[in-house]
């Protein structure tokens, strides 16, 4: 069975600070891994994907993720944060065999950027 | 483009009422459809999900179903309502290997 840790629960930051939100995941096959934003009572946002190929993932909003099969992790970047990336951040992960799609989720990462 | 519609967006029932929380997605055809549930401080929870219709997988035991009376509508149904059933609800569809993309949610609040 597939799980994802994110490993810290709350990450205070100060504004334009860089930031790197934690992800290991566990599974017997080879999988998808994604990186989802939530803000306040809105649904959830897809930043970035890895899929195959270059480990090293780009998306929106000036993030990136890099895959490290050996680590099993995918932990997620930003060089510089916002006020504006204050939310709740996601790593999922879903199994490639697998064709319905299901998305196995952690626990999620609270970002607080503070002035 | 593909939409997905969700609603309602807020939801406050008493206890042992029915409840219908329908989705619909527009622009693609055979999509997987999901039912997720976000629990106050948690993650994500997959409660069901469909890849045809009438096709309906359930994910864990619940007092909640689900039905896909069309290929692009995914309805999340209780006959009655339990507290517990309280919390935030999200549909979602996908393709085959892509990203899942979500609705805005409905906030279920059970009183």
């Amino acid at each position: 069975a597939q799980s994802v840790t994110q490993l810290d629960s709350q990450v205070p930051v100060f504004e334009e600070a860089p930031v790197e939100l934690r992800c290991n995941y566990s599974s017997s096959v080879s999988v998808y891994l994604f990186w989802y934003v939530q803000y306040p009572n809105q649904g959830l946002q897809l930043l970035l994907k890895y899929l195959s190929g270059s480990t090293l993932v780009k998306g929106i909003n000036g993030f990136e993720a890099e895959f490290n099969k050996s680590q099993t992790s995918f932990h997620l970047r930003k060089p510089s944060v916002h006020i504006s990336d204050t939310a709740e951040y996601f790593c999922a992960v879903s199994e490639k065999v697998d064709n319905t799609g299901k998305l196995i989720f952690g626990q999620g990462t609270t970002l607080q950027v503070k002035p | 483009s593909q939409t997905i519609h969700q609603w309602p967006a807020t939801l406050v029932q008493p206890v042992g009422s029915p409840l219908s929380l329908e989705c619909t997605v527009e622009g693609t055809s055979n999509p997987n459809l999901y039912w997720y549930r976000q629990a106050a401080g948690r993650g994500l929870q997959l409660l069901f999900y469909s890849v045809g219709i009438g096709q309906i997988s359930s994910e864990v035991p619940q007092n909640l179903s689900a039905s896909r009376p069309q290929d692009r509508q995914f309805i999340l149904s209780s006959k009655k309502l339990l507290l517990s059933d309280s919390g935030f609800y999200l549909c979602a569809w996908s393709g085959r290997d892509t990203e899942a993309f979500f609705g805005q949610g409905t906030r279920l609040t059970v009183v």
